[in-house]
């Protein structure tokens, strides 16, 4: 099983909100990590967006929009990427990364269509 | 502004080396640890090797252990990945990435800048 699961693919309307999962693997608290989330549209290098660990502990990546955050659902054992006010410029691959074990590891990524 | 620029890439035979570099400018390149980070043909990111802005610490994935060995040179303000014994699954595009902190384990940091990639191809 991976260390982290996002969903394939998520579509969503211009001007809703997209929710997007990062899955910890049974074992890994979430509660305990920081998640860092990466935009890549195509043809382009992956662009840090932010990251968090709690309410407290959060951080946006410079230049990178409000109506882009972060949060973590205990219950799932998942870190959040919630991108509210959605447009045709969100439509891009998404990353999450945590460090695990002496290593960086990147979930498999979520390819969000706006439609 | 801040600029990283890969090189190095092609294609190479099974078993044979490579070498990578990425030249980094619009920063102080030895404040910050670097990452290469890569990404095959339609897949996701995968981190390779992270380096502290010292060389005092260096980490790999499994992946690559044994193989492919980082560097860098603060006075030239350049990052390295000598590849070895290159497979087939290491083809990919292959990124230079810079961290926010100083040491590439510092679990706090983000990679907040990235190159363009250099692409490797591994196949006979």
């Amino acid at each position: 099983q991976a260390v982290l699961t996002q969903p394939s693919s998520l579509s969503a309307s211009p001007g809703a909100s997209a929710s997007l999962t990062c899955t910890l693997r049974s074992g890994i608290n979430v509660a305990t990590y920081w998640i860092f989330w990466y935009q890549q549209k195509p043809g382009s290098p992956p662009q840090f967006l932010l990251r968090y660990r709690s309410d407290s502990d959060k951080q946006q990546g410079s230049g990178v929009p409000s109506r882009f955050s972060g949060s973590k659902d205990a219950s799932a054992n998942a870190g959040i990427l919630l991108i509210s006010g959605l447009q045709s410029e969100d439509e891009a691959d998404y990353y999450c990364m945590i460090w695990h074990t002496s290593a960086w590891v990147f979930g498999g990524g979520t390819k969000l269509t706006v439609l | 502004e801040v600029q990283l620029v890969e090189s190095g890439g092609g294609l190479v035979q099974p078993g044979r080396s490579l070498r990578l570099s990425c030249a980094a400018s619009g920063f102080t390149f030895d404040d910050y640890a670097m990452h290469w980070v890569r990404q095959g043909p339609g897949k996701g990111l995968e981190w390779v090797s992270g380096i502290s802005r010292s060389s005092g610490s260096i980490g790999y994935a499994d992946s690559v252990k044994g193989r492919f060995t980082i560097s860098r040179d603060n006075a030239k303000n350049s990052l390295y990945l000598q590849m070895n014994s290159l497979r087939a699954e290491d083809t990919a595009l292959y990124y230079c990435a810079k961290h926010e902190g100083t040491f590439y384990n510092s679990i706090n940091d983000a990679f907040d800048m990235w190159g363009q990639g250099t692409m490797v191809t591994v196949s006979s």
